[in-house]
């Protein structure tokens, strides 16, 4: 089955700091690739979506993802992070058609 | 306001008790799915439901049930055969079929047990 890994749990930047968030994915054919994220409690919101096309995404809050092939990779990144942006984030890759397949996500802690 | 409504927020269980969550979506979604969330395991997928009358078995059904008579709704009933039930549990319903599953999520409903 698609599978996705965030290899990193925890990552912490300082207010104002560029992000990246990282994930590989496993999956032979062209995936459809998805970020997510959650605030403490609550569900899960869509940050951004891949299905074909430029393979750089545009997302809500200032974010944007990368799609590299070559690298099995959908890498999120933003320019400058807020405080506001602390969250739990997952990569998902769509699975066969039926559901999705998340990462074990990653836990963003901005400092001031 | 379209959206996924899962309720109660929170649940409190005995050991040895059947409870069952509620999920209502006004989507119009043709697929729902529950999923099941504990710290850094990610979301597991428990069900999931592409039409009515019609339900498959994800990663981790053991000791879940759940049903599909309408369109709207999806109650996972979590049952005493499942071992350790304490958990957040997430509804989501999309679209479906290839490049349709973007997925649109409840605000879940955390299960503990007593």
């Amino acid at each position: 089955a698609q599978s996705v890994t965030q290899p990193d749990i925890h990552i912490t930047v300082s207010e104002g700091a560029s992000l990246e968030l990282r994930c590989n994915y496993s999956y032979g054919a062209t995936p459809y690739l998805f970020w997510y994220v959650q605030s403490p409690g609550q569900g899960l919101q869509l940050l951004l979506k891949y299905f074909s096309g430029d393979t750089l995404v545009q997302g809500i809050k200032g974010f944007e993802a990368e799609f590299k092939r070559s690298q099995s990779s959908f890498n999120l990144r933003k320019p400058s992070v807020h405080w506001s942006d602390a969250a739990e984030y997952f990569c998902a890759v769509e699975n066969s058609g039926y559901a999705l397949n998340f990462g074990k996500g990653t836990s963003l802690l901005v400092t001031p | 306001d379209g959206g996924i409504t899962q309720s109660p927020k929170y649940l409190f269980r005995k050991e040895g008790q059947n409870v069952t969550l509620s999920c209502e979506q006004n989507l119009n979604h043709d697929a729902m799915y529950w999923y099941r969330q504990d710290p850094g395991q990610g979301l597991r997928l428990i069900y999931y439901s592409q039409i009515v009358n019609d339900f498959q078995k994800g990663d981790i059904a053991e000791g879940y049930s759940v049903s599909r008579e309408k369109k709207e709704s999806f109650p996972l009933t979590v049952t005493s055969a499942q071992k350790n039930p304490t958990a957040f549990y997430l509804c989501a319903s999309s679209n479906q079929g290839r490049g349709n599953t973007e997925a649109f999520f409840g605000q879940g409903t955390r299960l503990t047990v007593v």
